[in-house]
């Protein structure tokens, strides 16, 4: 099984800045088949990115991700007050599998 | 519009068996695959299981297999989760989750476009 493991756990920032969020896989992904969701209190997630770097319907262009093999990131260019949320990766190309979240904190 | 709407969760002892259903509306049911993912209270998430779009795959993370049954009715736009011997650790809100592909494999995936709200399962005597 791939384990994914985000960090940090947490970060505080403010509105207006530029946010970094990072997911390290244990064994390479195959194809960047690595997803990005984000979960709000209450709320089921919403996909955000797929394929490591495309968005999803919808998804505003200040969200942003990169990466293959086992290092991908989340970018969130200039962070809206809506944006403070947790973030989840997933990973599809073997089973499929979560990472254990990053939230995103208002500084 | 895309919507699921999950149903069936509740306070079940352990050793009992629940069934959660998910209603499905404003896409073509039967073209997708379908998922269910868990969240434990405070905790991240975990994918249970998925079925193709006809019923023909079906798959199951290690900590449910034998115990959870997938299935589908394209006829009525609904998928399940039948439950059995559940435990404490099965406590969670379950999601239904859709595909966008219309096949399941075991050893490759893909990501969930929609989620519904989820329905709260909770194992406790």
């Amino acid at each position: 099984e791939i384990v994914l493991t985000q960090s940090p756990g947490t970060l505080s920032l403010s509105p207006g800045e530029r946010a970094t969020l990072s997911c390290r896989a244990s064994q390479s992904v195959s194809s960047s088949y690595l997803a990005w969701y984000q979960q709000k209190p209450g709320q089921a997630p919403r996909l955000l990115i797929y394929g490591a770097s495309s968005r999803a319907t919808g998804i505003p262009d200040r969200f942003s991700g990169s990466g293959s093999g086992t290092d991908f990131t989340l970018t969130i260019s200039r962070l809206e007050p809506e944006d403070f949320a947790v973030y989840y990766c997933q990973q599809y190309g073997s089973s499929r599998t979560f990472g254990q979240g990053t939230k995103l904190e208002i500084k | 519009e895309v919507q699921l709407v999950e149903s069936g969760g509740g306070l079940v002892q352990p050793g009992r068996s629940l069934r959660l259903s998910c209603a499905a509306s404003g896409f073509t049911f039967d073209d997708y695959a379908m998922h269910w993912v868990r969240q434990a209270p405070g905790k991240g998430l975990e994918w249970v299981s998925g079925v193709s779009w006809n019923g023909g795959n079906i798959g199951y993370a290690d900590s449910v297999k034998g115990r959870f049954i997938i299935s589908r009715d394209n006829a009525k736009n609904s998928l399940y989760l039948q439950m059995n011997s559940l435990r404490a650790e099965d406590t969670a809100l379950y999601y239904c989750a859709k595909d966008p592909t219309p096949n399941y494999y075991d050893s490759s995936g893909y990501y969930f476009d929609y989620w519904g709200q989820g329905t709260l399962v909770t194992v406790s005597s």
